[in-house]
């Protein structure tokens, strides 16, 4: 069975330019969180999604941040337009249903962004 | 809001030591994940517990309810072993994790 799989696994763009960060969750996972991790911190969540809808999205820095989860599968987190403290490791995460609160979260492997 | 710490953040050790590190957290909690990631890799996740004790391998993890502390060993330490391990925990409604700032355990042969 595949794992959270998050494309690309790295980006280097320039300073006010987009960049679409997208993770793949485990089939069937109505859960899906993502969070960063920026040099030196401790990662922060930024939102969390239940099938298609934002159940929780306190984390995220500002509305530069839009993401997106088209019919409860694949998730996209867009940065439009990145700034220099956006670069960090953003990591996907999915559990199973939202009823069982104490489910395993699966992590993917992150996509490293750097802004220059 | 939870706060959640770690100890030592950085931790050097021989090849075949036994190695503790501690988590600490300030609010009940419903569960406790910790977390391995190595260089440039993605996040694998060790254990989830909510009490008691887990075992997997060379690795035991640990968990006080009461005093809001978990312990994460590893015996028979090994040069592979060499990561950052994290401890998050999930608190009461709360649906999302919050993550300790992770220690750097570095094994030398």
């Amino acid at each position: 069975e595949a794992g959270v799989t998050q494309f690309p696994s790295h980006s280097v763009i320039e300073k006010g330019q987009t960049v679409t960060l997208r993770c793949d969750p485990i089939s069937g996972h109505d859960n899906l969180y993502w969070y960063r991790r920026v040099m030196g911190k401790e990662i922060k969540f930024l939102l969390h999604f239940v099938k298609e809808s934002k159940q929780d999205e306190s984390g995220m820095p500002n509305n530069r941040f839009l993401a997106e989860r088209t019919g409860g599968t694949y998730s996209t987190l867009k940065v439009q337009p990145a700034e220099l403290e956006d670069s960090g490791v953003y990591f996907c995460a999915s559990s199973l249903s939202v009823g069982v609160l104490n489910t395993e979260a699966f992590f993917g492997q992150g996509t490293r962004l750097t802004v220059v | 809001k939870n706060e959640v710490e770690q100890s030592p953040q950085n931790l050097t050790a021989q090849e075949g030591e036994f190695i503790t590190i501690n988590c600490s957290y300030s609010v009940g909690i419903s569960a406790l994940h910790w977390l391995q990631q190595h260089p440039g890799g993605g996040i694998v996740s060790l254990f989830m517990l909510s009490s008691g004790k887990k075992k997997h391998g060379r690795l035991i993890a640990t968990i006080n309810i009461q005093e809001k502390h978990s312990s994460l060993h590893i015996t028979a330490s090994h040069p592979r072993d060499s990561a950052v391990y994290i401890c998050a925990v999930l608190s009461g409604s709360a649906r999302q994790l919050t993550f300790g700032s992770g220690t750097q355990l570095t094994v030398l042969p």
